[in-house]
Parts: C-alpha cells; sequence; structure tokens
C-alpha cells in the first residue's frame, strides 16, 4: 500500500488567498484526522471523520477553516482566506481501529 | 483533563545508553495509549502501543511502561543508536474515537 497521500507537499501562498490541501487515506481505513502541527501548539487534532461523516470538528480553529470527504478515499481541507498564523504543517492520517497512519504533511507557508 | 503531559522537552543520550520518555494524563477514560516517533520532514510513525490492562510492552529495543494508578506511562530504548534520533510523541486516545491527543514532543539525540 502507497500510505496516506497528501498534497501538495508544499505550499506557499499570499495572505488572503484560498488554500486547499488534499488527502488520499489508505484504502479500507474508515477513519480520517486532519491534524496541524507548529512549533508553538505541536499536534493539534482539527477534524476527524468517520465513513466520511464528520464527527469532531471541535478543533477546526474558526470559520475560515472547512474540511470535506466526499468519499472514502478522498478529503480536502480548505483555508479561506488564509492568513499568516495559518502557517503550519498538516497532516492527514487514516486508521481502521486505533491504530493511526499519519501522511507526509503538508508544509504550508502563508506570506 | 484532555491534556497529555510529556517530559523532558529534549535529552541528548550516548550510543548504546537507555533514553527514559514520559507521560501523564487526567482523564480516566483514555484507553489506548501510542507512541510515534517522527524524523524531519516526516510524519509521525506509529512505534509502539499498549492498553491500560497491561503494565509493559516490549516491541523489539522498544518498551512502553504503564502505570495506571499513577496514570502514567513513558517510553524505554533500549541500547539506543544515532539512527534513534528523532522526535517522539506520546498521545491518548478514548474507546471508540480513536482521536489522539498528542503530548508536546520530546527531542531525542543519541550520540555516536
Amino acid at each position: 500500500d502507497a500510505g496516506v497521500i497528501q498534497s501538495p507537499r508544499h505550499e506557499v501562498t499570499e495572505m488572503g488567498q484560498e488554500v486547499t490541501l488534499r488527502c488520499k487515506p489508505i484504502s479500507g481505513h474508515n477513519s480520517l484526522f486532519w491534524y496541524r502541527q507548529t512549533m508553538m501548539r505541536g499536534l493539534e487534532l482539527l477534524i476527524y471523520f468517520n465513513n466520511n461523516v464528520p464527527i469532531d470538528d471541535s478543533g477546526m480553529p474558526e470559520d475560515r477553516f472547512s474540511a470535506k470527504m466526499p468519499n472514502a478515499s478522498f478529503s480536502t481541507l480548505k483555508i479561506q482566506p488564509s492568513e499568516p498564523r495559518d502557517s503550519a504543517v498538516y497532516f492527514c492520517a487514516s486508521s481502521l481501529g486505533v491504530k493511526g497512519f499519519f501522511g507526509p504533511g503538508t508544509r504550508l507557508t502563508v506570506l | 483533563q484532555q491534556q497529555v503531559k510529556q517530559s523532558p522537552q529534549s535529552l541528548i543520550v550516548q550510543k548504546g545508553g537507555i533514553p527514559i520518555i514520559n507521560c501523564a494524563y487526567e482523564n480516566t477514560a483514555f484507553d489506548y495509549f501510542p507512541w510515534y516517533q517522527q524524523f524531519p520532514g516526516k510524519g509521525p510513525a506509529l512505534l509502539i502501543a499498549i492498553r491500560p490492562d497491561v503494565s509493559e510492552k516490549k516491541e523489539g529495543r522498544f518498551t512502553i511502561s504503564f502505570n495506571k494508578s499513577a496514570k502514567q506511562f513513558s517510553l524505554h530504548i533500549m541500547d539506543s543508536q544515532p539512527g534513534d534520533s528523532a522526535t517522539y510523541f506520546c498521545a491518548a486516545s478514548r474507546g471508540g474515537t480513536y482521536k489522539y491527543i498528542f503530548g508536546t514532543g520530546t527531542r531525542l539525540k543519541v550520540l555516536a
């Protein structure tokens, strides 16, 4: 299996622009998570899907962030409009059961 | 109550040493405790995990010790190698949710 696939790996954008991060979970996994990692706040869970349904989005920082999972093999995390404080590494993870497998991450820089 | 407290923040050991990383939690509903290893530029990778019904689990050179009454667990790396140099995160999750609450991470450096 190719593991969790994320794209793009790096994204540089200007403040105010829309950013879309993409994730393909491991085939057969029924849970998908979006995490954000920064030096200041560590690894934070943003949103959690189970069977394509958002279960817990309490970690989404504000309305500028939205996530979708239209099918079992694809999810997006969108930031609109982006701000410099959104600069971080965004990880997607998937699981079947308790073992979570992380993707390589997307490093987002908002200028 | 949702926090997982991890220490130390950083650790330097000589090759062959046994680094120990500690984590503590408050929420007694947590029932799964994994450790993740992260190399620079990579995503965290599951290393080893334990449930509270056992006090110790070993996988290769990695051992988790679990103290349910103290609500603490720790990672021991036996015969540490320079290739073990990475950031280690403990985590906890509550049954059925599979949501991880991560510790703040420990940056380990093993000197050759």
